[in-house]
């Protein structure tokens, strides 16, 4: 278990329809990352929240937005979800810098099947 | 902007055959991370190693081995006498390494997939 939870594991919707992943970071950390891997993309940086506000946006389509709350777990929220938003998505928290370094673990990840 | 490239987007190899996987990586930045994650047929991503820009040491652990080289920006990766458990895909990453409390993304490559065969 790397400390970071993913809910659900598996998820198969249709087009059209809006999902909600989560994430619950490693206790301590602050910052949240989600990434996106799909075949023909491969491991993308969507977006990153570091105590409950936006730090770095990446390749992230206006469908899909993020947030992190208090409690510092963080929800990706996918609407009007295409067949192409068929991928793998994960969740990743780091902490404070330690020896110059501020960690990095990925949870397991939400496969998302849109049918 | 950064970009990590893996040219080799398959090998198969035969049990006990060493393998190596490229990476190739451009950034801008004085000081970086390198990485090597593996992900199993089981889709999670397994932390394998993290290398700081200006620690150039090759690197073993086991069966496993790395090369940085700086001069040439690439950063391999190594399997010796390879088992069928090493099938999986390898990514190569890079992230600054500025330090900033709120950490830093992780720019992937595309990933290697590598089937030993027994």
């Amino acid at each position: 278990d790397s400390g970071v939870t993913q809910t659900p594991k598996h998820l198969i919707t249709a087009t059209g329809q809006r999902v909600t992943l989560r994430c619950s970071p490693r206790s301590g950390d602050l910052s949240v990352y989600w990434y996106q891997q799909s075949l023909d993309q491969g491991l993308q940086f969507l977006i990153q929240y570091y105590n409950g506000e936006e730090r770095a946006k990446g390749n992230i389509l206006e469908r899909f937005s993020a947030q992190q709350f208090p409690d510092l777990h963080s929800e990706l929220n996918l609407s009007s979800l295409e067949l192409g938003d068929s991928a793998l998505y994960f969740c990743a928290s780091s902490g404070r810098p330690k020896d110059g370094y501020y960690g990095y673990t990925f949870g397991s990840g939400t496969r998302l099947t849109v049918v | 902007a950064q970009k990590v490239t893996q040219a080799q987007t398959e090998i198969s190899v035969v049990e006990k055959e060493d393998v190596t996987l490229d990476c190739v990586y451009e950034t801008r930045d004085t000081t970086y991370y390198l990485f090597w994650y593996k992900q199993p047929p089981s889709g999670e991503l397994v932390f394998l190693i993290r290398r700081n820009s200006f620690d150039e040491q090759n690197e073993i652990s086991g069966r496993y081995s790395w090369n940085f080289q700086k001069s040439t920006s690439s950063f391999n990766f190594t399997i010796t006498a390879s088992q069928v458990v090493d099938s999986a895909v390898y990514f190569c990453a890079l992230s600054e390494a500025k330090v900033k409390a709120a950490g830093n993304k992780l720019t992937f490559g595309g990933g290697t997939r590598v089937l030993v065969k027994p």
